[in-house]
């Protein structure tokens, strides 16, 4: 039972314009979603996080949307640039635990 | 002082044999996670760790995965009588107070 989905497995933006990449929950007890990037042969890296107290966290080219009716997050990063290309993945967590629940996430290229 | 080390990076063992991986999480980090990603799939969660004690194993997958901490600081997972499904990069993550997880580069095991 995937409780964190991503279910575009890649996505291809050109560089300078907005990549928005998407992620969808199913349990309502999350409270706090992440974002992470990961690199080939690398461990991921965070990137921007939400509370679920929020609608909108804004971090530089990076901002992340909460849906909380919907069960949806988008990351929409603005203006997109070459180096952005890699794999993201949308985390959630109920903060009355300690657990991590993952996307499989989304490769995303970006073209110059 | 410097992030979450893995060793080692790339493992190549034969089927049967035992492996050990090793994690050194960031100095101070009280939570330690272990995840693995198998090809195409997300981060799958397989323990954590709140100083040395491992409140929740569930998510390893078979009783031929074990791990443990010592000292509040470096810990192994062990897998016993390794099969080809094994075959992962295994990540590793620390955590201090806040939510965020910084990761180690994973340690790529392969069995044949």
């Amino acid at each position: 039972d995937q409780q964190v989905k991503q279910n575009s497995p890649s996505l291809s933006v050109q560089e300078g314009r907005i990549s928005i990449l998407n992620c969808d929950y199913t349990n309502s007890m999350f409270d706090y979603f992440l974002w992470y990037k990961k690199y080939p042969a690398e461990g991921p890296t965070f990137l921007i996080s939400i509370s679920s107290i929020k609608d909108k966290n804004e971090d530089g080219r990076f901002t992340v949307f909460l849906n909380k009716s919907a069960k949806h997050l988008s990351l929409h990063i603005v203006p997109s640039q070459p180096g952005d290309s890699a794999v993201y993945f949308c985390a959630a967590s109920d903060s009355g635990t300690y657990k991590y629940i993952f996307g499989t996430g989304t490769r995303l290229k970006v073209l110059a | 002082g410097a992030g979450v080390s893995q060793s080692p990076s790339n493992k190549v063992t034969e089927k049967g044999k035992d492996v050990e991986l090793r994690c050194d999480p960031i100095s101070g980090h009280t939570a330690l996670y272990w995840y693995r990603q198998s090809l195409g799939q997300g981060l799958e969660f397989l323990i954590y760790f709140q100083g040395n004690s491992a409140p929740d194993k569930s998510g390893l997958p078979s009783d031929r995965f074990s791990a443990e901490r010592t000292g509040g600081s470096v810990s192994t997972l062990t897998i016993q009588r390794t099969q080809q499904e094994d075959s992962a990069v295994y990540l590793c993550a620390s955590r201090h107070d806040d939510y965020e997880q910084y990761f180690g580069p994973g340690t790529r095991l392969t069995v044949t």
